[in-house]
């Protein structure tokens, strides 16, 4: 079974500073790799999906990047209403869609 | 507007059975496919398994493997996912999510989540 790993689990940085999540797979899953953002008492939204590719309706400070085991999430200038928990996703794979642990973004 | 919309909360004994459903409004089940995720309390995002309505086709995670049953009624457009055995720490709530499917392309990411069901598991 393929595992997904994200660092750091949390992050707390300043209204316009540059963050990135970092994910990776056991496994190679070539580029299907998906980013989500959820917010408390809501459900998941998705922002990128095969690894680089900007989901419509999301900010373009909103960058991914990567192929094969290792991912990158990266918010170019970090907003308040980013606070979140971001979540990587193995997808269209036989052996199911495993979710990461998640990291936790806070404003400072 | 497709719209995905769950059944609603539930409060179930240890050792029983619950049956989520999860409607698509607005669209239908022809070209997509269902997952089901949860969340524990504090917790991540853990898929529990699929169901392609159009193939008839369903994937499990090996953790749920004899315990979780998901079904697809295309004639409502509603999937369904039941869990057995209820545990306590099967209390969560419960999300699925639709995805689209292509015989080429394969299976595509969540692009429209239900609203979640909370199940709570307690004697």
């Amino acid at each position: 079974d393929i595992q997904m790993t994200q660092s750091p689990s949390s992050l707390s940085a300043s209204v316009g500073d540059r963050v990135s999540i970092t994910c990776r797979a056991s496994l190679g899953i070539s580029h299907y790799l998906a980013w989500y953002q959820q917010k408390p008492g809501k459900a998941p939204k998705v922002l990128i999906f095969a690894a680089s590719t900007l989901s419509s309706g999301v900010p373009s400070r909103f960058t991914g990047s990567g192929s094969g085991t290792d991912f990158t999430l990266t918010i170019s200038s970090l907003q308040p209403e980013d606070v979140a928990t971001y979540y990587c996703q193995k997808y269209n794979s036989a052996l199911g869609d495993t979710f990461g642990p998640g990291t936790k973004v806070d404003i400072k | 507007q497709v719209q995905l919309v769950q059944s609603g909360a539930e409060v179930k004994k240890p050792g029983s059975s619950v049956k989520v459903s999860c409607k698509a409004s607005g669209g239908s089940f022809s070209s997509h496919v269902i997952s089901w995720v949860r969340q524990a309390p504090g917790r991540g995002l853990e898929w529990m398994g699929r169901i392609i309505p159009i193939l008839d086709t369903t994937n499990y995670a090996q953790k749920f493997q004899g315990r979780v049953t998901i079904t697809a009624d295309k004639s409502t457009t509603t999937a369904y996912m039941e869990l057995s055995s209820l545990k306590s720490e099967d209390t969560a709530v419960y999300f699925c999510a639709r995805g689209e499917y292509s015989s080429s392309s394969g299976l595509g990411v969540f692009d429209i989540w239900g609203q979640g069901t909370m199940v709570t598991v307690s004697s």
